[in-house]
């Protein structure tokens, strides 16, 4: 079956435009998070969604938003883009909400911000 | 702020040998697990071991939790050099938090 998919892999945007990021996950897979990976922060939570609802946000300013829909596909948007933005965002998805069972991550998306 | 710290940050070791990474944590929490990554590339899920066990095996990996003491080890056994990656310990709490990862370099 399909792994996790996100769109697009790379993307080089402008300081203060905004970006939106899709993720789809495994076909059966209810539970969307994000991830920020950056080489001086490491891997920092932003958020997860389950059954198109919040149910658990990291520590990022409200710049950084996301919704899940009915078929649990995921988007993130950051908004007003800064340069410290750019980083590899990763999404996973799981059965269940939390991570009883693991994730499986996507490949990514590769942020800069120029 | 992350919740794991792992130990060494790398590890370069010769084919054949084995290599074991550590991570220590904070808070409770429901399992632990491990995560080996490739340059800029996603996560791929190694193996989870819950809070009421103490030791687990897949293939040649081996992982042990001490609760006590708040920290895990992973081995892997009779490294190969596609083993070269990044691992990342993640513990499930009331949150999902990574480590800062291990480096991990086999040399052929």
């Amino acid at each position: 079956k399909a792994g996790v998919t996100q769109t697009p892999r790379y993307l080089i945007k402008t300081r203060g435009q905004q970006v939106t990021l899709s993720c789809s996950p495994i076909s059966g897979h209810r539970s969307v998070s994000w991830y920020q990976q950056t080489p001086g922060q490491g891997l920092q939570f932003l958020f997860e969604y389950f059954s198109e609802t919040q149910r658990n946000k990291g520590n990022f300013p409200g710049r950084f938003s996301g919704r899940q829909f009915s078929n649990s596909r995921s988007e993130m948007n950051v908004s007003t883009l800064e340069l410290g933005d750019s980083a590899l965002y990763l999404c996973a998805s799981s059965l269940e909400q939390g991570s009883i069972y693991g994730y499986t991550f996507g490949s990514g998306t590769r942020l800069t911000v120029v | 702020s992350q919740q794991g710290e792992e130990d060494p940050q790398a590890l370069s070791i010769q084919e054949g040998e084995n290599a074991t990474m550590n991570c220590s944590y904070k808070t409770s929490i429901n399992n632990l697990q491990w995560y080996r990554q490739n340059s800029g590339r996603g996560l791929v899920h190694l193996i989870l071991i819950r809070s009421n066990e103490r030791e687990k095996h897949s293939g040649r990996l081996r992982v042990t939790l001490d609760t006590s003491k708040k920290s895990s080890s992973l081995l892997i056994t009779a490294s190969r050099a596609a083993d070269t990656a990044s691992y990342f310990c993640a513990t499930a709490g009331n949150q999902f938090y990574f480590g800062t990862g291990t480096s991990l370099t086999v040399i052929p």
